[in-house]
């Protein structure tokens, strides 16, 4: 499977926007981008997913680069809601059943 | 409206006392997943149904098992706990490989 890379940790004051980015320089052509999150205390949640498209949902917004070696999530507007672990996994094809979780990049949000 | 449902949320159990951990679904999805969270580290797939069609991961420990006896409910049996099978435990499901998953809160496991 394709690697990604995140930072570690990431902060970000409230009502604020927020990108948050994954390389993931040996994509294939094949390969989605999906963007799932952690809160504390609780299972992860699927926020966004894309090809080569720019996506939008009202979660958040995905941005991928012409390249595709690498993406941005975009949160718009941090809530203290939004602190979580947020995770960039590249599955083969469109089928998500193999998640492989890296370590993801922790959010905090100032109030 | 909880859709993905464990329980319970905190299970303890004893080295080398079996256990089950429980799983529920009220979306009719096709696709139910078990992942392995220790602490500090990420979610890790252990095994997935697709319909009954049972999905091992490669480094699944043996004294890991699941049933699924229908749509609703997934099972996941540790024959034989050590302490290195203290985790939170995830209980995902898709209405098919190709779509998002959905994921429970998770019970976490404890082993005295």
């Amino acid at each position: 499977d394709a690697k990604t890379t995140q930072p570690n940790s990431m902060e970000s004051n409230e009502e604020e926007p927020v990108h948050l980015p994954c390389n993931h320089s040996t994509i294939s052509g094949t390969d989605y981008i999906h963007w799932y999150r952690q809160l504390p205390s609780q299972g992860p949640e699927y926020v966004i997913h894309g090809l080569t498209s720019n996506v939008n949902n009202r979660m958040a917004s995905l941005a991928i680069a012409e390249d595709r070696k690498s993406s941005t999530l975009i949160l718009h507007r941090a809530t203290l809601r939004d602190a979580a672990v947020y995770y960039c996994i590249l599955t083969s094809g469109a089928g998500s059943y193999q998640l492989t979780f890296g370590k993801g990049t922790k959010l905090s949000v100032i109030p | 409206d909880a859709m993905v449902i464990q329980n319970p949320r905190y299970q303890v159990t004893q080295f080398g006392k079996p256990v089950t951990l429980s799983c529920s679904q009220t979306l009719n999805h096709n696709v139910m997943y078990w992942y392995q969270q220790k602490s500090s580290q990420a979610p890790k797939l252990l095994f997935h149904y697709y319909d009954k069609d049972f999905n091992n991961e490669a480094d699944t420990p043996d004294n890991f098992q699941s049933r699924r006896p229908n749509t609703s409910f997934c099972f996941l049996d540790i024959r034989s706990p050590g302490l290195g099978d203290a985790a939170m435990y995830l209980c995902a499901t898709s209405s098919n490989p190709n779509q998002p998953q959905h994921f429970g809160d998770g019970t976490r496991l404890s082993i005295l």
